[in-house]
């Protein structure tokens, strides 16, 4: 079975552009997370989905951040507009029965 | 609410010795905990989980970690580090019927030779 895939791996954005990163999950899990990495305040979750319902989506980050789910084999997040402190690592996860499979995680600097 | 608190951010140990990664839990229900392993430029992996049972799981690559109800503890372990286990360690919680995990700050492992 093929993993968590996120595109692209690398991006780079002047502040003020927008910017869509991609997730397909494992084929069967109904459950997918969005998370972001930094040094600082480490793993905070973005959006949580079950079944492709919005199950969470974390209160700090709602107005410039957006998750959609618009299939069971595809996620997208988009931040817009950007600001240099979204500079982190976005990772995607999907679960099964408790287990959480995440994908490598897309590097995000906005210039 | 469940938390969990890992309170050492850097870990140095020399290649062969042994390993403790202190975890510790705050749940009112029975938890489901987790250690995940994340190497550089990487997602996280699952190392091992404990649903219930034997306190003490196995896992990948010579991992094990005991939980304790009465510390409210769930501590990784290793007998003898390699050079590539270098990488940060996340403990993490969570329970029956929740696909939502809640890490830790995570503890950055770094071997020397």
């Amino acid at each position: 079975d093929a993993g968590v895939t996120q595109t692209p791996r690398h991006e780079v954005a002047e502040k003020g552009q927008t910017i869509i990163l991609k997730c397909e999950p494992v084929s069967g899990h109904n459950d997918l997370f969005w998370y972001r990495q930094t040094k600082i305040q480490g793993l905070e979750l973005l959006s949580y989905f079950r079944s492709k319902s919005l199950m969470e989506d974390g209160g700090a980050f709602k107005d410039r951040f957006k998750a959609e789910m618009l299939n069971s084999s595809f996620s997208t997040l988009k931040i817009q507009p950007t600001e240099p402190k979204d500079s982190a690592v976005y990772l995607c996860a999907s679960s099964f029965r408790n287990e959480q499979y995440f994908g490598p995680g897309t590097r995000l600097t906005v210039l | 609410a469940q938390s969990v608190t890992q309170p050492d951010a850097r870990v140095t140990v020399s290649e062969g010795a042994s390993l403790q990664l202190r975890c510790k839990y705050s749940y009112s229900a029975t938890p489901y905990l987790f250690w995940y392993v994340q190497y550089p430029r990487q997602g996280l992996q699952l190392l091992l989980k404990y649903y219930s049972g034997d306190p003490v799981v196995q896992g990948v690559n010579g991992f094990e970690a005991e939980f304790s109800k009465s510390n409210s503890s769930f501590h990784l372990r290793k007998a003898s580090v390699h050079w590539s286990n270098s990488a940060v360690y996340f403990c993490a919680v969570s329970s029956y019927g929740n696909e939502k995990i809640t890490f830790g700050a995570g503890t950055k492992l770094t071997i020397k030779p």
